[in-house]
């Protein structure tokens, strides 16, 4: 099964401040996808940001960029100028050969006033 | 567009009852899956399908059952509900381009067996 690492069970961050969200994986696809999900405390999941394997350039989308590390295997979060609605749960999933996606266990980020 | 839908939301079942958690999509995807999430954990695979009539296991799937007769429904079968099914199950849908999978969730259903 695919292993992946989530090493921050929880993170704290200052409003307005930048914060990176480790992710390790271990696949050996030459084709993957990288998704990452936020869960705030109500409970939905909601997509966030994308990165194909083959993607020359690092995915951004607003204030949510990944540094993505191929040959390490690596997709970390980056989340510019914190909000105090960016607390919540970030997960790291990659695709797999099943077409799923695979969950890490997840971050706590919590961002202080 | 309502997205992907889940009923119940929440429910209590007793040791050894079964129920059937139903989800629903209405933007044509192929693919629906079915996880869990246990209290401070990542969502764990139970099973998928590629498209109606076609099933395949996930992570796990023991005490669980799966059908698709249609593209839109994906209901989750548990028979002899034990407390260690107690969980939150999140039911998904996409369509793959490649390696793009995005899945769309629903708003879960929150299940407690005792």
């Amino acid at each position: 099964a695919q292993k992946i690492t989530q090493t921050q069970p929880g993170m704290f961050v200052q409003e307005k401040e930048a914060v990176t969200l480790d992710c390790t994986y271990d696949t050996s696809d030459q084709s993957y996808g990288l998704f990452w999900y936020k869960q705030p405390s109500s409970g939905e999941m909601i997509f966030l940001i994308y990165q194909g394997s083959y993607d020359e350039q690092n995915a951004t989308e607003g204030r949510y960029s990944l540094n993505f590390q191929k040959a390490r295997k690596s997709a970390n979060l980056v989340i510019s100028a914190s909000q105090l609605g960016d607390s919540a749960m970030y997960f790291c999933a990659p695709t797999t050969g099943r077409r799923a996606l695979t969950f890490g266990s997840g971050t706590r980020l919590q961002v202080q006033p | 567009n309502a997205g992907v839908t889940q009923t119940p939301k929440f429910r209590i079942l007793k040791i050894g009852q079964s129920m059937t958690l139903q989800c629903t999509q209405d933007m044509n995807h192929n693919y629906m899956y079915w996880y869990r999430q246990d209290p401070g954990m990542g969502l764990k695979l139970i099973y998928y399908s590629v498209g109606a009539g076609i099933t395949d296991k996930g992570e796990v799937p023991n005490g669980y059952n799966v059908s698709r007769s249609t593209t839109e429904d994906f209901p989750l079968r548990l028979e002899l509900a034990a407390p260690s099914q107690t969980s939150v199950y999140f039911c998904a849908s996409s369509n793959i381009l490649g390696s793009y999978n995005e899945q769309f969730f629903g708003p879960g259903t929150r299940l407690t067996v005792l």
